[in-house]
């Protein structure tokens, strides 16, 4: 089992539609989350970090449970800017190791 | 305030020869990260280094590969003798603090990436 899965997408939504990303970590030690965004060919740029209490950005919701070792991204209103690949990312407890998922891509279409 | 940056950009190398990758962290940075992203795949963690120590770096292959970060300088990885599968993406990324805590005070913040192609 892969350390951090995401759902492999792609994702093909209209211009203002509502998308939600999913995300499980198999290591209950995990102590830090994030959502980054990759353009094509670009690097990942921090999208937003992942509280226990949850946390909104604008159009951006993420929510983190730790119950269930599971992260998710809520995206509304979506945008065409918004077309990457979103990545989930955790960080375990002691460690340095930053652990990527694979990257659920996302495409709006007008 | 200059972002973290990489060079080259782009690195061409034939098998058996060396390429030496390179990181400038931000401005006030002292942490480095080194991760290899493969076409169509995630990103892969190779090392984490503060100045003139490797902190982690159970990502590196066991052979051929090497990273420093010197006191002066940029962080370099070193790949010897490359061979195709080595063709990648090498992206660096830079924290302002130790990364074994918690919280936003570790975000990292990437550079461009090298990509690296091996004929």
């Amino acid at each position: 089992r892969k350390e951090v899965e995401q759902d492999p997408g792609p994702f093909n939504v209209p211009e203002g539609a509502t998308v939600a990303f999913n995300c499980t970590y198999s290591n209950s030690a995990s102590q830090s989350f994030f959502w980054y965004r990759q353009d094509c060919r670009k690097e990942p740029k921090l999208l937003m970090s992942v509280y226990s209490s949850g946390n909104e950005d604008g159009r951006f919701t993420a929510q983190l449970n730790r119950a269930s070792q599971y992260i998710s991204l809520l995206i509304r209103d979506s945008k065409l800017s918004d077309s990457a690949t979103y990545l989930c990312v955790v960080k375990n407890t002691g460690g340095f190791k930053t652990i990527f998922g694979a990257g659920t891509r996302l495409f709006v279409k007008a | 305030n200059a972002g973290v940056m990489q060079n080259p950009r782009h690195l061409v190398r034939r098998r058996g020869q060396e390429a030496r990758l390179r990181c400038s962290p931000m401005k006030g940075h002292s942490h480095v990260y080194w991760y290899r992203q493969l076409p169509e795949e995630g990103l892969k963690f190779m090392v984490y280094l503060q100045k003139e120590n490797i902190i982690d770096e159970s990502g590196m292959p066991k052979e051929r590969f090497s990273a420093e970060f010197p006191k002066e300088g940029p962080s370099i990885l070193r790949i010897q003798q490359v061979v195709r599968g080595d063709s990648a993406a090498y992206f660096c990324a830079s924290s302002p603090r130790l990364g074994g805590g918690s919280g936003t005070t570790d975000t990292q913040y990437f550079g461009p990436g090298t990509r690296l192609t091996v004929l």
